[in-house]
């Protein structure tokens, strides 16, 4: 069975654009969560979806956002990006997210400049 | 809010040393207690988990007992390979809105060496 697939993996951008970044849950996974890990602030949770409905928001401003497709393919969205979004985004996948065991992926590295 | 407390890293161990990862939570309730291994370049494994007091999670010669009176989830090993050598990260969830969100500490970078 073919695990939480990420692209991409490495990503350059400058200050002010945006950036879309994409997750392939585990074939049967309904459940997609995100997660920000930085070496100052470590892991954070941004959102969860779960039937193509957001169920779990972190405590991130607006200009991150996410969706869930039908297949629960997951897109997750940064605005206007800053410096302070460089980060490993992390993506995670389970069968309904109430506490089943979460599989990671191996992330997109974003940074920038 | 709920946070969980790490032992700051790196630990570095001789190869067949034995592991402690010290880990505290504060949380409102009673949640369910997660260890998660990140190697090199790589996303984050569930390596064992506890959902109750007194529960004892394992895998892989690792073990966690979940511990309501000192709110503690100390990860051991009893004898480390250089195999073992990623960064460990303890966390905790409840149940929110139906759907599940880990709070993680700041993980423990463990370095075994030959």
């Amino acid at each position: 069975k073919a695990g939480v697939t990420q692209t991409p993996r490495y990503l350059i951008k400058t200050r002010g654009q945006q950036v879309t970044l994409s997750c392939s849950p585990i074939s049967g996974h309904r459940s997609v969560s995100w997660y920000q890990q930085t070496p100052g602030q470590g892991l954070q949770f941004l959102f969860e979806y779960f039937s193509e409905t957001q169920r779990n928001k972190g405590n991130f401003p607006g200009r991150f956002s996410g969706r869930q497709f039908s297949n629960s393919r997951s897109e997750m969205n940064v605005s206007t990006l800053e410096l302070g979004d460089s980060a490993l985004y992390l993506c995670a996948s389970s069968v309904t997210g109430e506490q089943s065991p979460l599989h990671f992926g191996n992330g997109t590295r974003l940074t920038v400049t | 809010g709920n946070s969980v407390t790490q032992m700051e890293g790196p630990v570095t161990l001789s190869e067949e040393a034995f592991l402690t990862i010290n880990c505290t939570y504060t949380a409102t309730g009673y949640p369910s207690l997660f260890w998660y291994v990140q190697y090199p370049g790589e996303g984050l494994q569930l390596l064992l988990k506890a959902t109750k007091a007194d529960d004892k999670g394992s895998n892989k010669g690792f073990e966690a007992t979940y511990r309501k009176e000192t709110t503690s989830f100390h990860l051991e090993k009893g004898s480390v390979q250089v195999s073992d050598s990623a960064v460990y990260f303890c966390a905790l969830s409840f149940i929110t809105g139906g759907g599940n969100k880990l709070t993680f500490g700041t993980g423990t970078q463990l370095k075994v060496e030959l």
